[in-house]
């Protein structure tokens, strides 16, 4: 069945550089890619998402790709900070009104040190 | 502000027991998901609802079956708990199927 592969599985940066977070999708007809943050003990919260007609969205800090045709997306984080720290899902989604598959990466773990 | 609860925090249950996990959101959404996560495995989807009384199996419907009886409440149900369901559950609700979804504060389920 559909699949989303995520890497890499944990990211470790110095506070102030940059962060990626590649996903890759096999369901074509994929339609929405929402982004997940996971703190220590809390709820996943979305951060940001894009939906498959659109390349790139940015939102201060974070921002997301999409290249349809080769299926796979990527989660952007520039300037990290301590608070930054947490697990981050991918998922890929395809819906209709009433009806949807979805598809959640497997987690990546990123760690910023000060 | 969204609000999804979920009965139980930790819950542990014997092997065979039949057990009820709940879910409630305050905000009048059509949808409501069953998840359960794993380390390594990140979110699986076990059940869907896009309205009252009607559900979709996710990629794990194995084991569980779901009752959305009122719009609010989504509950899961394992007929008979075994140790491979001892996992974290998590519920959400979101207005569109394919739209930000709002998590629950999770169930961390112990089958003993």
């Amino acid at each position: 069945g559909e699949n989303v592969e995520q890497h890499p599985s944990t990211l470790s940066v110095q506070e102030g550089d940059s962060a990626v977070i590649k996903c890759t999708y096999s369901d074509s007809a994929s339609n929405y890619f929402p982004w997940y943050k996971q703190e220590l003990g809390k709820r996943p919260q979305l951060i940001i998402d894009i939906r498959s007609n659109v390349g790139e969205k940015k939102d201060q800090r974070i921002a997301v790709t999409l290249n349809k045709t080769a299926k796979h997306f990527s989660l952007h984080i520039t300037e990290t900070q301590p608070e930054d720290s947490a697990v981050y899902f991918c998922a890929a989604i395809m819906t209709t009104d009433s009806w949807g598959k979805f598809q959640f990466g497997a987690g990546t773990q990123v760690v910023v040190t000060p | 502000d969204v609000k999804v609860t979920q009965s139980s925090r930790y819950l542990v249950k014997r092997t065979g027991e039949k057990v009820f996990l709940e879910c409630v959101q305050d905000m009048d959404h059509e949808n409501m998901f069953w998840y359960r996560q794993d380390p390594g495995l990140g979110l699986r989807l076990i059940y869907f609802s896009y309205d009252v009384k009607m559900k979709e199996k996710g990629d794990i419907p194995e084991g569980y079956s779901v009752s959305r009886e009122k719009k609010e409440r989504f509950s899961l149900i394992l007929e008979s708990a075994s140790t491979n369901q001892t996992s974290m559950y998590l519920c959400a609700s979101s207005v569109l199927a394919g739209g930000e979804q709002y998590f629950g504060p999770g169930t961390r389920l112990t089958v003993t």
